[in-house]
């Protein structure tokens, strides 16, 4: 298993400002994940964090926005930039492990709003 | 990766069983059915995952038919505390490494 924080738990922002948010895993782990989940919604996928790589991004979401760092086996960054008030959200990091299961670790979320 | 469709809510009642049909009919021959619970203001959570037949851990039971083209996951006797959001994702089992891809989901409402 994997205890995950996530750094800040909430926050409001303004319009056109930037926010960083830290996630950190208690083991070593390959892949990070992280993901957003507006008001009501499923999870959508931004982007796929490994340690010492560039990150890969799902469709509709690009570096720019959500630049990403993962600069070791326990840590990663998600920015968001230039912020709007649709980038409200909650934004979740993850990890895998190698369990023999599909299963992964979600940290408990950071609450975003933007004014 | 196959698209999954499940019921968007569901009510049950304390101390019934609750059973959430998820619909994946373009599962792949390797993928795995595996299925999230996700609490208010909280990270999904895994519960279960199986690939034909039916598995059984302390929390569920998984039931999947021959064609593996849906999925049954059982709750038993639920408590107020089974009020959740349940996803069914399927995809290639790669150790918990593989990205997940979240559909709706099922809203479970248990009543007192």
């Amino acid at each position: 298993s994997a205890v995950i924080s996530q750094k800040p738990s909430r926050d409001i922002c303004q319009r056109g400002t930037s926010l960083t948010i830290q996630c950190q895993v208690d083991s070593q782990v390959t892949m990070m994940f992280w993901y957003r989940q507006q008001p009501g919604q499923s999870l959508t996928l931004i982007a796929t964090a490994n340690q010492g790589s560039e990150a890969t991004y799902e469709s509709g979401f690009v570096i720019d926005k959500f630049p990403i760092s993962r600069p070791n086996l326990t840590f990663s960054t998600l920015t968001v930039s230039n912020m709007s008030p649709e980038d409200s959200s909650i934004y979740l990091c993850s990890v895998g492990t190698s369990g023999s299961n599909n299963e992964q670790f979600f940290g408990p979320g950071t609450r975003l709003t933007v004014l | 990766l196959a698209k999954t469709t499940q019921p968007i809510s569901m009510d049950s009642y304390e101390g019934q069983e609750v059973n959430i049909t998820c619909s994946h009919n373009n599962i792949a021959t390797n993928d795995y059915i595996t299925w999230y619970q996700q609490f208010p203001s909280q990270g999904p959570r895994f519960i279960i995952q199986g690939y034909k037949t039916k598995v059984t851990n302390e929390v569920a039971s998984l039931f999947i038919p021959a064609d593996r083209k849906s999925s049954t996951l059982s709750l038993p006797r639920v408590s107020l505390s089974d009020t959740a959001v349940y996803y069914c994702l399927v995809g290639d089992w790669a150790g918990g490494y593989n990205k997940l891809i979240f559909g709706a989901g099922t809203r479970l409402a248990v009543h007192p």
